[in-house]
């Protein structure tokens, strides 16, 4: 166990429709990481967090988007979503930005898109 | 830029084989960590090792073994004495400082380990 908690595990839901992915980080950890992991494109980098602002971008959608509260848990929103977007989608965390400081990655949440 | 090859995309072995699972990675950076992780059935992302690009070292740990090798921009992962929980799909990663403090994963290698 990474100590990461990402809910929900499964979500199953329709084109065009919106959800949100949820990730509690490690306790005392100020950075977030989401990584998506499909068939097509494999495991990449969406986008970062530290402490509440957003520290870098990846391959991320426009349609995606995602923020760090106060108490650092993050939330990755999916809007209008594609068939395409069907993934396992992974967030990690870290204990501060700047490396080489680990990223443990939480279970994932696995999105089926129909 | 960054890009981490995993050139084998399945690995099948009969259980108490020896199995290397090959990475071959590029940067630009002189500064860089590489990694490797296991991902169960189950899904969960397993982090096993990290090496900097100063050591060179090879590690073992337990039935695990890394050989690190600049001169070939490689990071081979052995199991030795190979056993059915070992099957899963291993990522080997990237991290560099012009990719901040992201990964850049492999596309992974399959490994199945028959009884």
């Amino acid at each position: 166990d990474s100590g990461v908690t990402q809910t929900p595990k499964h979500l199953i839901t329709a084109t065009g429709q919106r959800v949100t992915l949820r990730c509690s980080p490690r306790s005392g950890d100020l950075s977030v990481y989401w990584y998506q992991q499909s068939l097509d494109q494999g495991l990449q980098f969406l986008i970062q967090y530290y402490n509440g602002e957003e520290r870098a971008k990846g391959n991320i959608l426009e349609r995606f988007s995602a923020q760090q509260f106060p108490d650092l848990h993050s939330e990755l929103n999916l809007s209008s979503l594609e068939l395409g977007d069907s993934a396992l989608y992974f967030c990690a965390s870290s204990v501060e930005v700047g490396w080489p400081h680990e990223q443990y990655f939480g279970p994932g949440t696995r999105l089926t898109v129909t | 830029a960054q890009k981490v090859t995993q050139a084998q995309t399945e690995i099948s072995v009969v259980e108490k084989e020896d199995v290397t699972l090959d990475c071959v990675y590029e940067t630009r950076d002189t500064t860089y960590y590489l990694f490797w992780y296991k991902q169960p059935p189950s899904g969960e992302l397993v982090f096993l090792i990290r090496r900097n690009s100063f050591d060179e070292q090879n590690e073992i740990s337990g039935r695990y073994s890394w050989n690190f090798q600049k001169s070939t921009s490689s990071f081979n992962f052995t199991i030795t004495a190979s056993q059915v929980v070992d099957s899963a799909v291993y990522f080997c990663a990237l991290r560099d400082q012009t990719g901040a403090n992201n990964l850049f994963f492999g596309t992974g290698t399959r490994l199945t380990v028959i009884p």
